[in-house]
């Protein structure tokens, strides 16, 4: 089974700071890497799709890079509604997992 | 509105069963794969079945032989069958749409429905 490992497991950052959460997957997934948003108590959301792909109604400041088996997911700028815990997932179909998520805390 | 419902969660002794269901709405359901992930309090997500749209079906190891995923397209239904439950299963359990524009990544995914698996 492919697993996932993302890290920080918890970062401490400001609103305005740029911020890099990096995932990476035991083997190779090419792109087939998303991104989803956690609040406290609601379903995850989707932010980003085959590695750098911004979903639909996702804020620009979103991105995401990487291939093979090293990812990123950057907030160019952090607002406060961006204050969640993110997890990467890798879909190289038959086979899901995600990492095991990155809280993003108010400094 | 593309929606997902899920429903049928509640507690359960450990060695019971319980059979969740997941209502789509607002889009054509037998063109989707679908999938289960669940979420123990405190911790992360963990996928635990998926369905495709011929029926065909996957597990991680440590549902394998206990959970069967099925789909009812007439009804527009996805189900969760959990046999010989155990605490460890005990989580939210989300059913989550696997979009065509997105590659295959899950996005919409319903409120979430509580396991808990306890004496």
């Amino acid at each position: 089974d492919i697993q996932m490992t993302q890290s920080p497991s918890t970062l401490s950052a400001s609103v305005g700071d740029r911020v890099t959460i990096t995932c990476r997957a035991s083997q190779s997934i090419s792109s087939w890497l998303a991104w989803y948003q956690q609040k406290p108590g609601k379903a995850p959301k989707l932010l980003i799709y085959k590695a750098s792909s911004l979903e639909s109604g996702v804020p620009s400041r979103f991105s995401g890079s990487g291939s093979g088996t090293e990812f990123t997911l950057t907030i160019s700028s952090l607002q406060p509604d961006d204050f969640a815990t993110y997890y990467c997932q890798q879909y190289n179909s038959p086979s899901w997992a995600f990492g095991q998520g990155t809280k993003v805390e108010i400094k | 509105e593309v929606q997902l419902v899920e429903s049928g969660g509640g507690l359960v002794q450990p060695g019971g069963s319980l059979r969740l269901s997941c209502a789509a709405s607002g889009f054509t359901f037998s063109s989707y794969d679908m999938h289960w992930v669940r979420q123990a309090t405190g911790k992360g997500l963990e996928w635990v079945s998926a369905i495709g749209t011929a029926g065909d079906t996957y597990y991680p190891g440590s549902v394998k032989g206990r959970f069967t995923i099925s789909r009812e397209n007439a009804k527009n239904s996805l189900y969760l069958q959990m046999n010989s439950l155990r605490a460890g299963d005990t989580a939210v359990y989300y059913c989550a749409r696997a979009g065509l524009t997105v590659m295959g990544a899950f996005d919409i995914w319903g409120q979430g429905t509580m396991v808990t698996v306890s004496s």
